[in-house]
């Protein structure tokens, strides 16, 4: 079946230093690749997506590449902030069957002053 | 993209009890997702909801503890009925949202559920 692989947490940087969060992913066909980000206290929301091999999605600074030879989406972003604070989650839409999404275990990211 | 109105946003319930969550949404939509994100944990499927159908449950999630109402194309429901401490979790819905460029899923605010 499908998974997502996610980078374990948590995640603590400096402000402003470099972010880069793993993700691959094993599936049948051609998914549909996102990022969500959860807010402390808040629902999830769209970071990023990416629908076919080598498109680039990006956002507020972050960027993600769907690579196909790699089956990875990797999130970064050059330049944190303390707002980036939140938790991360890599997930795939199922190209067969329902489209439901597959979501990674979520990557908490806690950025210091 | 779509607007998902969710509610409760919150409850604390007695072991025993059942609780309803809805889920509206602004524009009519053909399939509406129900996910569980149990403390510290990644979001599980619970089932897919189709308009005039039965929803589909996933492994490990079955009808009787987790039935799902979607009369029409803009509302569902999903009840936890005989409520453990182990239900205690976030509760949310989706929809699949826009087409081409735009195409992605849309979540509701969450249910947050504390059972005692």
């Amino acid at each position: 079946g499908n998974s997502v692989t996610q980078m374990e947490g948590p995640v603590t940087l400096s402000e402003e230093a470099f972010l880069t969060i793993n993700c691959t992913y094993t599936a049948t066909g051609y998914p549909s690749l996102f990022w969500y980000v959860q807010y402390p206290g808040e629902g999830l929301q769209l970071l990023l997506k990416a629908t076919k091999a080598d498109d680039k999605g990006s956002n507020k600074g972050f960027e993600a590449t769907y690579r196909k030879e790699t089956t990875s989406f990797h999130l970064e972003k050059g330049s944190v902030q303390v707002s980036d604070s939140a938790v991360y989650f890599c997930a795939l839409s199922d190209p067969f069957g329902n489209e439901k999404l597959t979501f990674g275990t979520g990557t908490r990211l806690t950025i210091i002053p | 993209s779509a607007v998902i109105s969710q509610k409760p946003s919150r409850d604390i319930c007695q072991r025993g009890t059942s609780l309803t969550i809805q889920c509206q949404v602004d524009s009519q939509v053909t399939m509406m997702f129900w996910y569980r994100q149990q403390p510290g944990q990644s979001l599980t499927l619970i089932a897919t909801a189709n308009q005039g159908s039965e929803a589909t449950y996933e492994s490990g999630f079955v009808i009787d503890k987790f039935p799902i109402s979607r009369p029409n194309l803009t509302f569902s429901t999903l009840t936890v009925s005989n409520m453990s401490p182990e239900d205690s979790s976030i509760y949310l819905c989706s929809v699949e949202d826009g087409r081409g460029a735009n195409y992605g899923y849309t979540f509701g605010s969450g249910t947050r559920l504390t059972v005692v």
